[in-house]
């Protein structure tokens, strides 16, 4: 079945750090790639996606790759703020061409960036 | 622009009780999912629907019922609440059959408490 495997956090940072989250998947067909934010007490809110292999998504400063070969969509910032401290989960979409409609999640790497 | 709505954000409720999740959205959208969310296992899918009439268990759906009359509503019933659905729930919705690259629209959480 379709899986996404994110690193552990919490990840901490000082502000203005160079951020790298990593995330890889195991899917078939050619699914989306997503990357969602929650930050404390809210929802979830889509950050980018990515449709097709090599595409590179990017909101607010943050970037990620679809990488087919390697299987994988790490987000990255160059410069965070202590405003991006939040939950980070990337999520794979396989759509009708993969096995459903089933939208499967990474467990989430909590970001805290201090002053 | 409302969206994905989901009510009550908050409930406490007592063990044994039943009580159902509201979710509905106005963009005509044929799919919609829930997802509970739990510290250190990400989301994970409940029940789903892709269409009126349509519905479907994910990966955890014993102790949840879920019907669909319209395609604007997807309510969740707890029929016997346990500590262990203890929990927040995320109502999905996005539009079936089209390209897997389309976005996932959620509703902004329901925290339950099961004491």
């Amino acid at each position: 079945g379709n899986s996404v495997t994110q690193m552990e956090g919490p990840v901490t940072l000082s502000e203005e750090a160079f951020l790298t989250i990593n995330c890889t998947y195991t899917a078939t067909g050619y699914p989306s790639l997503f990357w969602y934010v929650q930050y404390p007490g809210e929802g979830l809110q889509l950050l980018l996606k990515a449709t097709k292999a090599d595409d590179k998504g990017s909101n607010k400063g943050f970037e990620a790759t679809y990488r087919k070969e390697t299987t994988s969509f790490h987000l990255e910032k160059g410069s965070v703020q202590v405003s991006d401290s939040a939950v980070y989960f990337c999520a794979l979409y396989p759509g009708l061409t993969g096995g459903g409609n089933k939208l499967t999640f990474g467990t989430g790497t909590q970001l805290k960036v201090e002053l | 622009n409302a969206g994905v709505t989901q009510t009550p954000k908050f409930q406490v409720l007592k063990t044994g009780q039943s009580m159902t999740l509201q979710c509905a959205q106005d963009m005509n959208h044929e799919y919609m999912s829930w997802y509970r969310q739990d510290p250190g296992m990400g989301l994970r899918l409940i029940h789903y629907s892709v269409g009126a009439g349509i519905t479907d268990q994910g990966e955890v759906p014993n102790g949840y019922n879920v019907s669909r009359s319209t395609t604007e509503d997807f309510p969740l019933r707890l029929l016997s609440a346990a500590p262990s659905q203890t929990s927040v729930y995320f109502c999905a919705s996005t539009k079936w059959g089209q390209s897997s690259g389309n976005t996932i629209y959620f509703g902004e959480g329901s925290w339950l408490t099961v004491v």
